[in-house]
């Protein structure tokens, strides 16, 4: 595609339910990262995948987190028991050699967001 | 320390003027540094990126790197209303399975017509 799409757009969701979010990166990037962003707030990294497999989780709050992707495409953040904190926009990158020292004008790409409310 | 600093802001400077917006990083191996643009309810977008020390200009904006000082700016000239944003900069790690950009806190700027 254009550019990085992320689906639902937004999710309200009540406390204790799960949910899963959606990112779909430019085709041919390689490299796919989540982030959190909380109102107000700088970007907080989550997770990192070269291709299918995940070499920095680092940033995944809790074990009610996870995230998978398929083969270098499309990749889903699941959200167990969601709490109130867990509110806020969450979103993915893609790039395109994301294992390689970056070249010139090489950086990550971000979609629109998914907009997340725990009620 | 957190490993990229800027200041919040908001930074208020009116149409016209020079926008002047900082960044410093923790001591790591970085060879590339970027500034995203971020609209209220819109995600971050790159608007410049920079490799080597010295300056790099892009139209109306400028960006610093001085690796010595662990220190990267953005000068926007001729601010206008538009450039109203919050400013993420971005510094590359060079990690062993790859690259993680690592970004601040970002800095909100005001144009005031």
């Amino acid at each position: 595609g254009a550019g990085v799409s992320q689906s639902p757009s937004n999710k309200v969701t009540e406390k204790g339910k799960d949910v899963e979010l959606r990112c779909d990166p430019i085709s041919g990037h390689t490299a796919l990262y989540w982030y959190r962003q909380r109102l107000g707030q700088g970007l907080e990294f989550l997770i990192y995948f070269q291709g299918n497999s995940a070499p920095d989780k680092s940033g995944l709050p809790s074990d009610r987190f996870s995230a998978e992707r398929t083969g270098e495409s499309v990749s889903t953040l699941t959200i167990q028991r969601t709490q109130q904190e867990d509110s806020a926009v969450y979103l993915c990158a893609s790039s395109f050699l994301g294992a390689a020292p970056l070249t010139e004008g090489e950086t990550q790409y971000f979609g629109p967001g998914t907009r997340l409310l725990v009620l | 320390q957190k490993e990229v600093e800027q200041n919040s802001g908001p930074l208020s400077v009116p149409e016209g003027a020079i926008a002047s917006l900082n960044c410093t990083y923790s001591d790591r191996v970085s060879q590339s540094f970027f500034w995203y643009r971020q609209y209220s309810g819109k995600s971050p977008e790159l608007i410049m990126s920079i490799y080597s020390n010295g300056d790099k200009e892009d139209g109306r904006f400028t960006a610093q790197l001085n690796k010595a000082s662990q220190y990267v700016s953005l000068l926007i000239r001729d601010s206008q209303p538009s450039d109203s944003a919050t400013y993420l900069c971005a510094v590359n790690w060079e990690m062993e399975y790859g690259n993680k950009l690592v970004f601040g806190a970002g800095t909100i700027l005001r144009v005031k017509s």
